[in-house]
């Protein structure tokens, strides 16, 4: 069955960055696509974007662009999320997710969540 | 401020019915599939409903989803204490270039 298992909870400083890891098991990692979902505490969700373990096609939500790199590693089917020069309003829980077999764009697998504090 | 629309909260005694509403535009809902997720307490989400209508293997058939024109709508039959949760709505949103979720309804099982 597909699993994605998450990196632990990390606490950073104002300013620094985090690297996320999600590894993924139980499909052909690297003919699909990752995506990262963010939730602050008691707040919705929030789509980061995704990438392509294919070929490594990336598609950043706007919001993110110049701040985030999404990276994959196929010789041990891991996608990693980096966030650069974190703020207060980055603390959150950050997902990995897969889509669905046969449904595009449609979270169909979730990792566990990493939280990502950023406090001085 | 959320692309989609939902209620933030609604509620329903066990046995009810319910159903969670998500409104958008031609650019997402109305001419995108929709999904919807559960999260429960502590977890990560949950997959309920793909493609508006359709459940994943797993989900009982108390949950159904439909669409009509810029709105979709989750459905919830026989409610159980065990359903309380955060419910959300996704879809892609063909003007952002982005998928796109609802700011969430919470269900209360009173």
């Amino acid at each position: 069955q597909v699993r994605l298992v998450q990196s632990e909870a990390e606490v950073k400083q104002p300013g620094a960055s985090v690297k996320v890891s999600c590894k993924a098991s139980g499909y052909t990692f690297n003919t699909d696509a990752m995506t990262w979902v963010r939730q602050a505490p008691g707040q919705g969700l929030e789509w980061m974007g995704w990438i392509s373990a294919y070929d490594g096609h990336t598609n950043y939500a706007e919001k993110f662009r110049g701040r985030v790199t999404m990276t994959t590693d196929t010789s041990t089917s891991t996608a990693y999320i980096e966030l650069r020069s974190l703020k207060s309003d980055d603390t959150a829980v950050y997902y990995c997710t897969r889509d669905l077999e046969g449904a595009g764009r449609t979270f169909g697998y979730w990792g566990q969540g990493t939280l990502v504090t950023v406090s001085s | 401020q959320s692309v989609l629309t939902q209620s933030p909260s609604v509620s329903a005694a066990p046995g009810q019915e319910v159903t969670i509403s998500c409104s958008g535009s031609s650019s997402n809902i109305g001419n995108n599939y929709v999904s919807w997720y559960q999260q429960l307490p502590g977890t990560a989400p949950q997959l309920l409903i793909y493609e508006n209508n359709k459940r994943p293997s797993g989900i009982p058939d108390r949950f159904s989803g439909s669409k009509s024109g810029t709105s979709a709508t989750l459905g919830i039959t026989g409610l159980q204490t065990g359903d309380e949760a955060d419910y959300y709505c996704a879809t892609w949103d063909s003007s952002l270039t982005a998928r796109v979720f609802g700011g969430g309804t919470k269900l209360t099982v009173l």
